[in-house]
């Protein structure tokens, strides 16, 4: 079981937007800025996406956007495109001393 | 731009004990504002962080693998290395090397991945 609650699947059509979100506890995404996102197409390492809650790495596209709300954060993609389907794992330090993450969430367009 | 290539056998048996060697290209691995580690994920399963290692040799752990593991770096290689020891089945993983800001945020900079298969 992983210590952050994804939702295990995702869906939306070309264009739409979608939200993926990613519960904790107040001793990991609550309690720190720390919280990674990241895409995983099969077969492929996982990509950074968003780090540090709310920051795009260079070369990531604006369609894609994080957010932080208590306990849980949240992933948007915006104007869905075919090459979005993919795996979608989120990530935080917590107070352990260690790097959590999501069981992952599987975004079919 | 930095590259990251793990390499290391491929199959093992339970009891042994595994080890993965990261070769990083590109960029210095003696450098002081970053930290190289390693992240695991099961065949069809999450992913789970490993540890981490500083040029200097500080290593931060994950506290369910820790009394298994030992990370290291060899600046005269370039090169930083992962054992972990009594490898059971549930040790079967695809392990990936990278490149992390602090020990526990992790850059862009992955390498492809290795499958590790632990059966006897």
């Amino acid at each position: 079981q992983s210590a952050l609650t994804q939702p295990a699947s995702v869906s939306g059509s070309p264009g739409q937007s979608i939200t993926i979100s990613c519960t904790g506890t107040s001793s990991d995404v609550g309690g720190y800025t720390y919280v990674s996102w990241y895409q995983q197409h099969p077969g492929k390492a996982p990509k950074l996406m968003i780090y540090d809650v709310t920051n795009r790495p260079s070369g990531i596209s604006h369609r894609f956007s994080g957010s932080k709300s208590g306990n849980t954060a949240s992933l948007t993609i915006s104007g869905l495109q075919a090459d979005d389907e993919a795996d979608y794992y989120c990530s935080s330090f917590a107070s352990s001393n260690t790097l959590v993450f999501g069981g992952g969430t599987k975004v079919s367009v | 731009q930095l590259q990251l290539q793990e390499s290391g056998p491929g199959l093992l048996k339970p009891s042994e004990t595994l080890s993965l060697t990261c070769s990083v290209s590109g960029g210095s691995i003696n450098s002081w504002s970053h930290y190289w580690g390693w992240i695991r994920q099961p065949p069809g399963k999450g992913l789970q962080w490993i540890g981490s290692v500083y040029y200097s040799g500080s290593t931060f752990y994950n506290p369910s693998l820790k009394s298994r593991v030992t990370t290291s770096v060899d600046t005269s290689k370039n090169q930083f290395s992962l054992k972990l020891s009594s490898v059971t089945a549930a040790d079967t993983a695809v392990y990936y090397c990278l490149r992390a800001i602090t020990p526990w945020q992790p850059t862009d900079s992955w390498g492809q991945g290795t499958l590790v298969t632990v059966s006897s």
